[in-house]
């Protein structure tokens, strides 16, 4: 089955700067990636997602970008505001969009 | 226009005991999925129900099943439960064949003593 593997579990940056985190994924066949956002007590929020045919994606100051050939994908936050601190999510899905994996979690601190 | 809902928020079961969760998509979503997510891991694929029926499964023993009814709302039945079970229940419900975005409910705190 599918593995997805999230690294750094835990990321600490300074208000303004930016944050960057990679997963990996091992099944070939998944094709949409989304990143979740969960806050302490809170239900998972998609914040952006990214389907197999395209390379990269940005939403004002989030952006993911996709490696089918390395299988890995990863979320790019500039400009870091507290408001950004909260545990984020990767996923790979695949069948049809109706198997999913999650990754193990990146608590982000972003410090004021 | 309600999102996803759960219920309960809390639970407390004995081990060995048997439970129901409940979950309603959002208007217009007709597929829900279930995860389990322990404390400070991310949500594992439980099941996911489409038109019914059970159309794909996690890595669960039976003793997970569930149900969806005509109106698209479905429920999680855990039996004979274990104290590893506690954890958070998460519904999240799409619209099938649109690309997976999925939206989650708040979910039902499962503790089991």
């Amino acid at each position: 089955g599918e593995n997805v593997e999230q690294h750094p579990s835990t990321l600490s940056v300074q208000e303004g700067d930016s944050a960057v985190i990679k997963c990996t994924y091992s099944d070939s066949a998944s094709n949409y990636f989304p990143w979740y956002k969960q806050e302490l007590g809170k239900r998972p929020q998609l914040i952006i997602d990214i389907r197999s045919n395209v390379g990269e994606k940005k939403d004002q100051r989030i952006a993911v970008t996709l490696n089918k050939t390395a299988k890995h994908f990863s979320l790019h936050i500039t400009e870091t505001q507290p408001e950004d601190s909260a545990v984020y999510f990767c996923a790979a899905y695949s069948g049809g969009y109706q198997k999913v994996t999650f990754g193990t979690g990146t608590k982000l601190q972003v410090i004021p | 226009d309600a999102g996803v809902t759960q219920s309960p928020t809390h639970l407390i079961k004995t081990r060995g005991q048997q439970v129901t969760l409940r979950c309603s998509p959002k208007s217009g979503h007709d597929t829900v999925s279930w995860y389990q997510q322990a404390l400070g891991q991310g949500p594992q694929f439980i099941f996911q129900y489409y038109e019914e029926e059970e159309r794909q499964r996690g890595n669960f023993p039976d003793r997970f099943s569930g149900h969806q009814f005509p109106n698209y709302s479905s429920e999680l039945n855990v039996n004979a439960l274990l104290l590893g079970d506690s954890a958070l229940y998460l519904c999240a419900s799409s619209k099938d064949r649109v690309g997976g975005e999925q939206y989650f409910g708040p979910g039902t705190r499962l503790t089991v003593t």
